[in-house]
């Protein structure tokens, strides 16, 4: 089993939709957890960090879920332009672990 | 701003070649990384710097060197290429271990 796990899609939806991914992740110590997005042939870009508190930027909204070892990501309205590659990264306690998942694949049509 | 640079961004070897992938970053970063991503294997951690003066392995070292030249400063080397490390290369940095990370517009390394 994979340390950080996450559905790979793809997610195909239409504009205006609402979407959620999930990445789960083994390892209970785990400290810190961000989303990132990737476009195609580009490097990732920092979304959002993600707290037990949750926490949401315009229409992105992530959640840390510690019982159960999970984090999400909600889209909602979705745009053209949010099609991408989310991945999601777990970092350990200790320097240097650091874990991304595989991504998620989103493709938003009209 | 130019945050993090990388080069070159690309790169052809023959195997058995050797080469040093540059990076800099400019937002006074204490933390460097290297990494590498394949297809269908997500980006996987080489080496990394959690502050200037320190170095450290990470997942999949084997075959690399690096060197943390100064605070912005962290070169990742190839001292005799194989066809496996046939790859994308980014760099990134972070303010410190465990926050956000910046990226560099990576280098795509095939070896032949």
């Amino acid at each position: 089993r994979k340390e950080v796990e996450q559905d790979p899609g793809p997610f195909n939806v239409p504009e205006g939709a609402t979407v959620a991914f999930n990445c789960t992740y083994s390892n209970s110590a785990s400290q810190s957890f961000f989303w990132y997005r990737q476009d195609c042939r580009k490097e990732p870009k920092l979304l959002m960090s993600v707290y037990s508190s949750g926490n949401e930027d315009g229409r992105f909204t992530a959640q840390l879920n510690r019982a159960s070892q999970y984090i999400s990501l909600l889209i909602r309205d979705s745009k053209l332009s949010d099609s991408a590659t989310y991945l999601c990264v777990v970092n350990g306690a200790n320097a240097g672990k650091s874990t991304f998942g595989d991504g998620t694949t989103l493709t938003v049509k009209p | 701003n130019a945050g993090v640079t990388q080069t070159p961004k690309f790169q052809v070897l023959k195997t058995g070649q050797s080469m040093t992938l540059q990076c800099a970053q400019d937002m006074n970063h204490n933390s460097m990384y290297w990494y590498r991503q394949d297809p269908g294997m997500g980006l996987r951690l080489i080496y990394y710097s959690a502050s200037e003066g320190t170095t450290d392995k990470g997942e999949v070292p084997n075959g690399y060197n690096v060197s943390r030249l100064n605070k912005r400063e962290f070169s990742l080397r190839l001292e005799s290429a194989a066809p496996s490390q046939t790859s994308v290369y980014f760099c990134a940095s972070s303010e410190e271990w465990g926050q956000g990370y910046t990226f560099g517009s990576g280098t795509r390394l095939t070896v032949v």
